[in-house]
């Protein structure tokens, strides 16, 4: 009964280092999300994924790129990481209709120095 | 520019008592609501849910209430529990199809005291 698993769950890189964030779900959602939650800032939506094959930008995207490798897994990565990225990262997916919630996995806690 | 407003960042209630969780919103586009609950390290887990075109939806000891004329909804939890001490996020979306995206509240913090 995994849902949406993250990997990893911890990471502390050096400011321009690259890295990708795994996700990857059972549920056979068609629909996958990326966030940020930052203190203060509540949950803010970095990219998203309708279906395989497509990705779209969230409210926060500048920095980050997405892949919908399959229906199952949606990855983000950093190119170059930079300190305003340190943050805990969750990732969601939601079934077809429109009114399901969104799944939440555990988070990566990333800290860039 | 926060569409969706909880205002009380904090919550302390006794066991036993009835917790009152409050969510603004400006949007009057928003025709789907949620509340989700985080424990720390966790990632947030859905409770319950309303669609604008009723005015309560209860599950259990939750309750969510929508006042659409007030762009005002509440979650009520009777009775408090102690394992209900967590963060609770108000969520809206608009009408968007099959694929919504949601707008999130800055969460309160509920401490339930045995």
């Amino acid at each position: 009964n995994a849902g949406v698993t993250q990997t990893p769950k911890f990471q502390v890189l050096k400011t321009g280092q690259s890295m990708t964030l795994q996700c990857a779900q059972d549920m056979n959602h068609n629909s996958m999300y990326w966030y940020r939650q930052d203190p203060g800032m509540g949950l803010r939506l970095i990219y998203y994924s309708a279906s395989e094959g497509t990705t779209d930008k969230g409210e926060v995207p500048n920095g980050y790129n997405v892949s919908r490798l399959n229906k199952r897994e949606f990855s983000l990565r950093l190119e170059s990481a930079a300190p305003s990225q340190t943050s805990v990262y969750f990732c969601a997916s939601k079934g077809r209709q429109g009114n399901q919630p969104q799944h939440f996995g555990d988070g990566t806690r990333l800290s860039i120095l | 520019d926060q569409q969706v407003k909880q205002n009380s960042p904090s919550l302390s209630v006794q066991e036993g008592r009835i917790s009152i969780l409050n969510c603004d919103y400006t949007n009057s586009m928003f025709d789907y609501f949620l509340w989700y609950k985080k424990y720390p390290a966790e990632g947030p887990t859905f409770l319950i849910s309303i669609s604008s075109i009723k005015d309560k939806n209860e599950d259990g000891r939750f309750t969510v209430f929508l006042n659409k004329s007030a762009k005002h909804l509440s979650l009520h939890i009777v009775p408090s529990q102690p394992g209900d001490s967590a963060v609770y996020f108000c969520a809206a979306s608009p009408n968007a199809g099959n694929n919504r995206k949601l707008i999130w509240g800055l969460g309160t913090s509920l401490a339930v005291n045995p």
